[in-house]
């Protein structure tokens, strides 16, 4: 039973446009979201994160939008990048604000095209 | 600041035989997680401690896994015996009690079950 899905697995992009990454969750608990960003050979780097009591947050050229009744978020990369390119991924948690253990969805890959 | 440690950064080993795993988490980070990544999923939350107590195992497989995080610093994961379906990236995550509560991850150990 998938809690956090991320219905595509890759996603291509034009350098300088837009990427739209999207995230489902289903358990109604979960009440802080977070994306990672992940190279190949290393471990996950934080990228921006979301509490349930807003619906949007916005750091540099990353936004996350929450949609709570949709139990939907997704993250805005303007202007996209070549060092974009790599796999993104959705994380929830409940609880203390993102102390506890995160749930994951499957990634998305995304390629930034020149 | 010094990011989160692991080592190996690779292991093969055949069924039935025993490897642990090292990680020196975020110092003065109070939290830290043991997280397992099959390919082409996400990670999954293995075993969460605060401090040198164990917070959450409930996704920790028993009767082959065992973690510990001696003097609430380093920890150990150890697998014995080892299956086939243990071949996986292994992250070590901490963070900090007192917030911000993001999780920062290790590069990871490579497992590899033949």
């Amino acid at each position: 039973d998938q809690q956090v899905k991320q219905n595509s697995p890759s996603l291509s992009v034009q350098e300088g446009r837009i990427s739209i990454l999207n995230c489902d969750y289903t358990n109604s608990m979960f009440d802080y979201f977070l994306w990672y960003k992940k190279y190949p050979a290393e471990g996950p780097t934080f990228l921006i994160s979301i509490s349930s009591i807003k619906d949007k947050n916005e750091d540099g050229r990353f936004t996350v939008f929450l949609n709570k009744s949709a139990k939907h978020l997704s993250l805005h990369i303007v202007p996209s990048q070549p060092g974009d390119s790599a796999v993104y991924f959705c994380a929830a948690t409940q609880g203390r604000g993102g102390a506890d253990g995160l749930t994951f969805g499957k990634g998305t890959h995304l390629i930034i095209q020149p | 600041e010094a990011g989160v440690a692991q080592s190996p950064r690779y292991k093969i080993i055949e069924k039935r035989q025993s490897v642990a795993f090292w990680c020196n988490p975020i110092s003065g980070h109070a939290t830290l997680y043991w997280y397992q990544q099959i390919l082409g999923q996400g990670p999954k939350l293995l075993i969460q401690f605060q401090n040198n107590g164990v917070v959450d195992d409930s996704q920790l497989p028993k009767d082959r896994f065992s973690a510990e995080r001696l003097k609430g610093v380093d920890s150990t994961l150890k697998i014995q015996p080892a299956k086939l379906e243990d071949s996986a990236v292994y992250l070590c995550a901490s963070s900090s009690y007192r917030g911000p509560y993001e999780q920062y991850f290790g590069p990871g150990t490579r497992l590899t079950v033949t």
